[in-house]
């Protein structure tokens, strides 16, 4: 099956610690991003990346860190240095022909 | 700051009714534009794509975009208590390709 998966679908994190995030695609899209969806809120851009070894800060990008050293995998890092990540984070990755974005489904991160 | 404007809502609808969902957006230069259903404590699903002017039909689901109003909207025929959710717009930036979220619209649907 092709798709975006997306783990842990859970995680916890105590202050002061980095976790990272994974997001896998199969479906052969050269985009990924990662977005960061609070309660009652829209989403909003946190990186992306558009080829392999290369992405961009997006609006919240403070206190996240990203790699993309294969076109199937952008993983995510919550550093220390986010002082609010408690939030649901999403990753998506684009068609090259419509530009559809599909998204993963999802972690929810916690902060203890 | 770009921006994509949609009502948060909720907007309540009786099952079978015509649900009509809206979104204004700023960037004259985005010429993509999509629709995402997203359940609670779900990821967003893409639902509709529009690109042209004029309207789209997919099932139960029609989009309209108008370009000189800067306007989209996503009809919901035979609204059903499954379609209770959050419908998010979104335009892909004319300049950056980035896609730009709306806050979304909750959606109940009555049985």
């Amino acid at each position: 099956d092709g798709g975006i998966t997306q783990s842990p679908k859970y995680l916890f994190r105590k202050e002061g610690q980095n976790v990272t995030l994974s997001c896998e695609q199969n479906l052969n899209h050269d985009a990924m991003y990662w977005y960061r969806q609070d309660p009652g809120q829209g989403l909003r851009l946190i990186y992306y990346s558009q080829i392999v070894n290369d992405f961009q800060k997006g609006d919240i990008a403070e206190g996240y860190s990203v790699s993309r050293e294969k076109k199937e995998s952008f993983p995510l890092t919550v550093t220390s240095a986010q002082k609010n990540p408690t939030a649901f984070y999403l990753c998506a990755s684009t068609t090259g022909g419509t530009n559809e974005q599909f998204f993963g489904p999802g972690t929810r991160l916690t902060v203890l | 700051q770009k921006e994509v404007e949609q009502n948060s809502g909720p907007l309540s609808v009786p099952e079978g009714a015509i649900a009509s969902l809206n979104c204004t957006y700023s960037d004259r230069g985005s010429q993509s534009f999509f629709w995402y259903r997203q359940y609670s404590g779900k990821s967003p699903e893409l639902i509709m794509s529009i690109y042209s002017n004029g309207d789209k039909e997919d099932g139960r689901f029609t989009a309209q975009l108008n370009k000189a109003s800067q306007y989209v909207s996503l009809l919901i025929r035979d609204s059903q208590p499954s379609d209770s959710a959050t419908y998010l717009c979104a335009a892909r930036s004319g300049n950056t390709g980035k896609l730009i979220f709306g806050q979304g619209t909750t959606l109940q649907v009555k049985p």
